[in-house]
């Protein structure tokens, strides 16, 4: 069975601050994927980001970076300097390889940025 | 860009009431799922469907929970006799080939039973 851990359930930063969220999950196969999604106070999932286990090169895109390490099934998500839009529930999932597969969800981890 | 629609966006029903929620998937896409967010908590699978027959179901999607794709186009969850419990935003997603290619999720349909 597969699982996400977010342990950090609420995080509060002052704009411009960097934060880093963490994320830790569990599963059997070699071949999986790990998402995270953003869910602002409107409520709808935004995509940030899809990761394959066979691929450990961090990604950085603006303000974001993904660190993905197996040996430590991390998939941790940092945002550099950020912004009061920031703020909102982030998930991180995971899914395994098969073509039907379904994700898996965190529990999230509410971050508000003050200004 | 290609998007998952979901109506209505808000609905509130009686208990005991059946509700209807539709989503239209993305129209290549092969794979559609439910999924359900109690307020404040994590989302959770509901149910896989793929060649007109569930797929998977979690422990959740009891028999008052039905699928169907009744033309084509159109995916819906039915929900018979809603509870209380049942008051959520229900998400659904299409996908071409599940996480290979990733999923696209609808903006959801937050569900008030009364």
């Amino acid at each position: 069975a597969q699982k996400v851990t977010q342990a950090q359930t609420e995080i509060s930063v002052v704009e411009k601050e960097d934060v880093t969220l963490d994320c830790v999950y569990e599963t059997r196969d070699t071949t999986y994927y790990l998402f995270w999604y953003k869910q602002p106070p409107s409520g709808e999932l935004v995509f940030l980001i899809r990761r394959n286990s066979f691929d450990e090169q961090n990604e950085i895109s603006g303000r974001y970076s993904w660190n993905f390490q197996k040996s430590t099934s991390s998939f941790n998500f940092t945002i550099t300097a950020s912004q009061v839009v920031d703020s909102a529930v982030y998930f991180c999932a995971l899914s395994e390889s098969g073509a039907n597969s379904k994700l898996t969800f965190g529990k999230g981890i509410t971050l508000s940025v003050r200004p | 860009e290609p998007e998952v629609t979901q109506t209505p966006s808000h609905q509130v029903t009686q208990m005991g009431q059946e509700v209807i929620l539709r989503c239209v998937p993305i129209s290549n896409h092969l794979y559609f799922y439910w999924y359900r967010q109690i307020l404040g908590q994590k989302v959770e699978f509901l149910v896989s469907f793929y060649n007109n027959e569930i797929s998977e179901k979690s422990e959740i999607f009891d028999d008052q929970f039905s699928v169907e794709r009744p033309d084509g186009s159109n995916f819906t969850l039915k929900i018979r006799s809603t509870k209380l419990e049942d008051s959520a935003m229900y998400f659904c997603a299409s996908s071409r080939t599940g996480a290979f290619y990733g999923y696209t999720f609808g903006s959801g349909t937050r569900l008030t039973v009364v």
